[in-house]
């Protein structure tokens, strides 16, 4: 099994939607993040959560809000999806303890179509 | 804006051949520096990290940093063409931004067999 698992791994949905995307890790990591992905844009950093009672802001917070219900669950809503959210979604680990690299760790994918 | 430079690409190498790819920096207080792998429709897996000046060697991977010019480079010797994906660079944010990785655009590259 997967040490970080992101569901749903295809979705499409219509304009105005509520979308949410979920991910769990077993690796016991503290740090979650999302991200999204766009061909030619690279990686883009959405929110970030250093711990259970921690979330912040990334790069492109506007149109999505987070819940970190667990230390090892991080959820993504998009309360009403518009188009230009369609994109590559990817969750993602670290731990930044001595002897740690800080290295990411990432889910599969979660990629999301909105029409 | 702390920012991640790399040439998209692509760029496209011979079977054999080594590979250089580059990026830079702008967040001069920043520490630690990683190479990614991306296939097409795969989620990113890393192949360096850095933290030091100078060369670090993995295999057929090589990273080079130079902190003084912002400058970070991965060299791929004897490319294969399994090699063909592409590479992101990513950097550690600092101060405030410490624990996040900025990710540079990527650049495609293509081994010709």
């Amino acid at each position: 099994d997967a040490d970080v698992t992101q569901t749903p791994r295809n979705r499409i949905t219509k304009t105005g939607k509520r979308i949410m995307l979920e991910c769990s890790q077993t690796k016991g990591h503290d740090r979650m993040y999302w991200y999204r992905q766009d061909p030619g844009l690279g990686l883009r950093l959405i929110y970030y959560s250093f711990d259970v009672k921690d979330i912040n802001k990334g790069e492109i917070s506007d149109g999505y809000s987070v819940s970190r219900q667990a230390q090892a669950k991080f959820s993504l809503s998009l309360e009403s999806a518009i188009p230009n959210q369609t994109a590559l979604y990817f969750c993602a680990t670290s731990e930044l303890d001595r002897g740690d690299t800080g290295e990411l760790f990432f889910g599969e994918g979660s990629r999301l179509t909105v029409l | 804006q702390k920012e991640v430079e790399q040439n998209s690409g692509p760029l496209s190498v011979p079977e054999g051949a080594i590979a250089s790819l580059n990026c830079t920096y702008s967040d001069r207080g920043s520490q630690s520096f990683f190479w990614y792998r991306q296939y097409s429709g795969k989620s990113p897996e890393l192949i360096m990290f850095i933290y030091s000046n100078g060369d670090k060697e993995d295999g057929r991977f090589t990273a080079q940093l130079n902190k003084a010019s912002q400058y970070v480079s991965l060299l791929i010797r004897d490319s294969q063409p399994s090699d063909s994906a592409t590479y992101l660079c990513a950097v550690e944010g600092y101060g405030g931004s410490q624990g996040n990785l900025i990710f540079g655009k990527g650049t495609k590259l293509s081994v010709k067999p």
